[in-house]
């Protein structure tokens, strides 16, 4: 089983919808999660950190359920600009570097 | 925000040559830089953890020998390719985690390398 699973998509959407997407990770010994987004040919970029009591950042909006191993990333009022592959990933703890990184879930937002 | 550069961001080589690879941390200091590897529609995996002023750590099933790195100061990490050959292209990113409150002990990720052996 691999240890960061994610839909590889693509999601498209027009502009404006709301988009969902979902992770889930395999060790339980997991210590903290993140969604990155990558664009094409570029190098991940954090773009939030997910927290059990759940975070928002303005549209966009994660959630973390440790008992399901389960992450997800909302996205609100979808801009052309959110086009991007999102990284779900999992720090096992211990160093910095235990960072386990999901294949990625393409999002395509069109006008 | 810290920033981290990598130096070239493009290199094609030809078979059994080496290529070395720059990872600076531009505004910060980083005792800890990483490697990682993506090759295309695969999620980054992690090639070695490389520590200022001692030997890096390998992931399982990444040759020592072939990768080589060095860690001679608190802002640049070396990725050396030795001998490269065609399945070494790929897209090699480094990483540095800052140490200090003001980096937050982040991973701060620089803007990659592609690399492409023919």
């Amino acid at each position: 089983r691999k240890e960061v699973e994610q839909d590889p998509g693509p999601f498209n959407v027009p502009e404006g919808a709301t988009v969902a997407f979902n992770c889930t990770y395999s060790n339980s010994a997991s210590q903290s999660f993140f969604w990155y987004r990558q664009d094409c040919r570029k190098e991940p970029k954090l773009l939030m950190s997910v927290y059990s009591s759940g975070n928002e950042d303005g549209r966009f909006t994660a959630q973390l359920n440790r008992a399901s191993q389960y992450i997800s990333l909302l996205i609100r009022d979808s801009k052309l600009s959110d086009s991007a592959t999102y990284l779900c990933v999992v720090n096992l703890g211990g160093s910095q570097g235990n960072l386990i990184f999901g294949k990625g879930t393409k999002l395509s937002v069109k006008p | 925000g810290a920033v981290v550069s990598q130096h070239p961001s493009r290199v094609i080589c030809k078979s059994g040559t080496s290529v070395k690879i720059e990872c600076r941390s531009l505004d910060f200091q980083a005792t800890t830089m990483f490697w990682y590897r993506q090759f295309p529609k695969q999620s980054l995996m992690l090639m070695a953890t490389s520590n200022e002023g001692s030997k890096a750590t390998y992931e399982q099933g990444v040759e020592k020998d072939k990768f080589l790195i060095n860690h001679a100061s608190l802002t640049l990490s070396t990725l050396t390719v030795t001998s490269a050959h065609p399945e070494d292209s790929s897209f090699y990113i480094c990483s540095a985690v800052g140490t200090s409150a003001s980096t937050s002990y982040e991973q701060y990720f620089g803007p990659g390398t592609r690399l492409t052996v023919t």
